[in-house]
């Protein structure tokens, strides 16, 4: 079965720094990648997907992801953090039916 | 736009007695259906996932077992609960077409078993 793995489980920032959290998954098929993020007190929502083309999507509220299928991975990134993206970011993969998620990133940003 | 309700929201269980959360979704139909358990620092695990009633994939071994007896209702169950059946349980789904495989969720499940 294909696993997901975050490597970074607590980030701490500042506002206005640089983020990049890290995802890479196990499986060598044809996937669909997702980050999720959950807000505290709140649902897990979707942040933005890849399916297919432009390996670099954009979501809401300033967060891009890239695709690199040689590395298996799938990284968040945000030029400029705010004190509102505090939370927790899941990345997810699917497969046939088969989603996994990773571990998590608590993102913690300091104002 | 897809909606998933979840009851109960908070339930407190002796080790050796029964369980059963229901989700039930509205606003699609045919959904692939998801049961997860979350917990601090491990992330969602997947527990079981159906693409149909009567349809049910188990991904991880237990003491849970979960039944689709209809179309947008999903049920997880446990004959005897165990202290380490303690959790964040997640019910989503996911629909084909436009947005096909992007999950909703509901809120969630806490069950603590003493």
């Amino acid at each position: 079965a294909q696993s997901v793995s975050q490597h970074n489980h607590h980030v701490i920032l500042s506002e206005a720094a640089s983020l990049e959290l890290g995802c890479n998954y196990s499986y060598g098929g044809t996937v669909n990648l997702f980050w999720y993020v959950q807000y505290p007190g709140q649902h897990l929502q979707l942040l933005l997907k890849y399916f297919s083309g432009d390996p670099l999507v954009k979501g809401i509220k300033g967060f891009e992801a890239e695709f690199i299928k040689s590395k298996f991975s799938f990284n968040l990134r945000k030029p400029s953090v705010q004190w509102s993206d505090t939370a927790e970011y899941f990345c997810a993969v699917i497969n046939n039916n088969d989603m996994r998620f990773g571990a998590g990133t608590r993102l913690t940003v300091k104002p | 736009s897809q909606t998933i309700h979840q009851w109960p929201a908070t339930l407190v269980q002796p080790v050796g007695s029964p369980l059963s959360l229901e989700c039930t979704v509205e606003g699609t139909s045919n959904p692939n259906l998801y049961w997860y358990r979350q917990a601090a620092g491990r992330g969602l695990q997947l527990l079981f996932y159906s693409v149909g009633i009567g349809q049910i994939s188990s991904e991880v071994p237990q003491n849970l077992s979960a039944s689709r007896p209809q179309d947008r209702q999903f049920i997880l169950s446990s004959k005897k609960l165990l202290l380490s059946d303690s959790g964040f349980y997640l019910c989503a789904c996911s629909s084909l077409g436009f947005g096909a495989n992007v999950l909703t969720f509901g809120a969630g499940s806490r069950l603590t078993v003493l």
